[in-house]
């Protein structure tokens, strides 16, 4: 089975552009949630989707956004970036069946976004 | 709220000594528990869960953890540490109810040689 895939893996962007991540996740699973992985903050919880609706939502400004398509796909956006969004953000993916908290979340490797 | 602590940033040991990476945790109701492993530019790798059942939990590359519920820990080992094992260990906590995983800050194991 192919793992939880995302592209691009890398991205520069400067402060004020917007930025789009894309997040495959693994063939079966409905669950797709994002984390931000920054050195000052360790890894934060941003916001998890199941069947094209978000169910969990961590503490992240608007700009932050995010989107589930029919097949799972998965997509983040930020707008108007800053300096501070800087960071390897994370995708991860799990069957996600309702009330099953304790399934395994999967990770892909990652999209590394620098804003300068 | 749920939430788990590493309390040492760094380990270092020798290969072929026994590895340990500390993580304690609090939560209402019951634990579900997670170890996972970060190499360098990469994402993070799953190593084992503690859901319910045995308090010694066997995982992948030949890690393991203990659950003790008396003392709210979930330390993970190794009997013997391998130079490829040096890398970022994150403990993790699933949240009842919003299946959001909240991560100890991490602990950069180091082996040498």
């Amino acid at each position: 089975k192919a793992g939880v895939t995302q592209t691009p893996r890398y991205l520069i962007k400067t402060r004020g552009q917007q930025v789009t991540l894309s997040c495959s996740p693994i063939s079966g699973h409905r669950s797709v949630s994002w984390y931000q992985q920054t050195p000052g903050q360790g890894l934060q919880f941003l916001f998890e989707y199941f069947s094209e609706t978000q169910r969990n939502k961590g503490n992240f400004p608007g700009r932050f956004s995010g989107r589930q398509f029919s097949n799972s796909r998965s997509e983040m956006n930020v707008s108007t970036l800053e300096l501070g969004d800087s960071a390897l953000y994370l995708c991860a993916s799990s069957s996600g069946l309702a009330g099953v908290y304790q399934e395994t979340q999967y990770f892909g490797p990652g999209t590394r976004l620098l804003v300068l | 709220a749920q939430s788990v602590a590493q309390p040492e940033d760094q380990v270092n040991v020798a290969e072929g000594n026994p590895l340990t990476v500390k993580c304690t945790y609090s939560v209402s109701g019951n634990p579900y528990l997670f170890w996972y492993v970060q190499y360098p530019n990469r994402g993070l790798q799953f190593l084992l869960k503690y859901i319910t059942g045995d308090n010694l939990v066997k995982g992948s590359y030949g890690f393991e953890a203990e659950f003790n519920k008396s003392q709210t820990s979930f330390h993970l080992k190794k009997p013997s540490a391998l130079v490829s094992d040096s890398a970022l260990y994150f403990c993790a906590v699933i949240s009842l109810g919003d299946y959001k995983l909240s991560f100890g800050a991490g602990t950069t194991v180091t082996v040498r040689a």
